[in-house]
């Protein structure tokens, strides 16, 4: 695709259940990166993948949030036991490589009732 | 820790006006600063990228300019338009934050006819 690509776009889901997130980055970025920016909120790093290198993992909240990205390519951002406070627009970038130009998603909006 | 923040955090001018956007940064050892625009309730569109060798860019009625030595980038927007409105996000790269973004709060530009 031309852009990157998260689904669901919207995703409403009760307290305590598990919730899965994707990401698919354009074609041959080496770089993917989540935010989330929750109501009136500033974004707010979780994690970045960069290559074969062990990601960043030092923006995730608590854990109960974890990342995977299966051959360098697609990414899911997983939250167990969703609490209300994870409510949030979820949203993910890649960069041909570190420090690069990032493009966004058009993010994942998660509603916790 | 690398801290972004943008000045003022809401703006309104009239159809037309030029106007500047500011963003300073407390740790200058960035690799680039990008700005972004974000509408209601979607993902951010890329605007300009700046690498931290560069003093400015352009695009169209946009420019941004970086001082890195003094932590500060503006983003000049001319001659604006209704469709201008939208919030303005500047991130740094790099620094002790490698490979990361760190975001500004956001500027929330209203430009009325």
């Amino acid at each position: 695709g031309a852009g990157v690509s998260q689904s669901p776009s919207n995703k409403v889901t009760e307290k305590g259940k598990d919730v899965e997130l994707r990401c698919d980055p354009i074609s041959g970025h080496t770089a993917l990166y989540w935010y989330r920016q929750s109501l009136g909120q500033g974004l707010e790093f979780l994690i970045y993948f960069q290559g074969n290198s062990a990601p960043d993992k030092s923006g995730l909240p608590s854990d109960r949030f974890s990342a995977e990205r299966t051959g360098g390519s697609v990414s899911t951002l997983t939250i167990q036991r969703t609490q209300q406070e994870d409510s949030a627009v979820y949203l993910c970038a890649s960069s041909p490589g570190p420090n690069t130009e990032a493009f966004f998603g058009q993010g994942t909006r998660l509603t916790v009732v | 820790k690398q801290e972004v923040t943008q000045i003022p955090a809401a703006l309104s001018v009239p159809e037309g006006e030029n106007l500047v956007l500011n963003c300073s940064f407390t740790d200058s050892a960035i690799y680039n600063l990008q700005w972004f625009r974000q509408d209601p309730g979607k993902g951010l569109t890329s605007l300009l990228l700046i690498q931290s060798s560069q003093r400015e860019q352009t695009s169209g009625r946009l420019n941004a300019s970086l001082d890195k030595s003094s932590g500060r980038s503006t983003l000049y927007i001319a001659a604006s338009q209704p469709g201008d409105s939208a919030t303005y996000l500047c991130a740094v790269a790099g620094g002790t934050s490698y490979g990361k973004l760190t975001f500004g709060q956001g500027t929330i530009l209203t430009v009325h006819p």
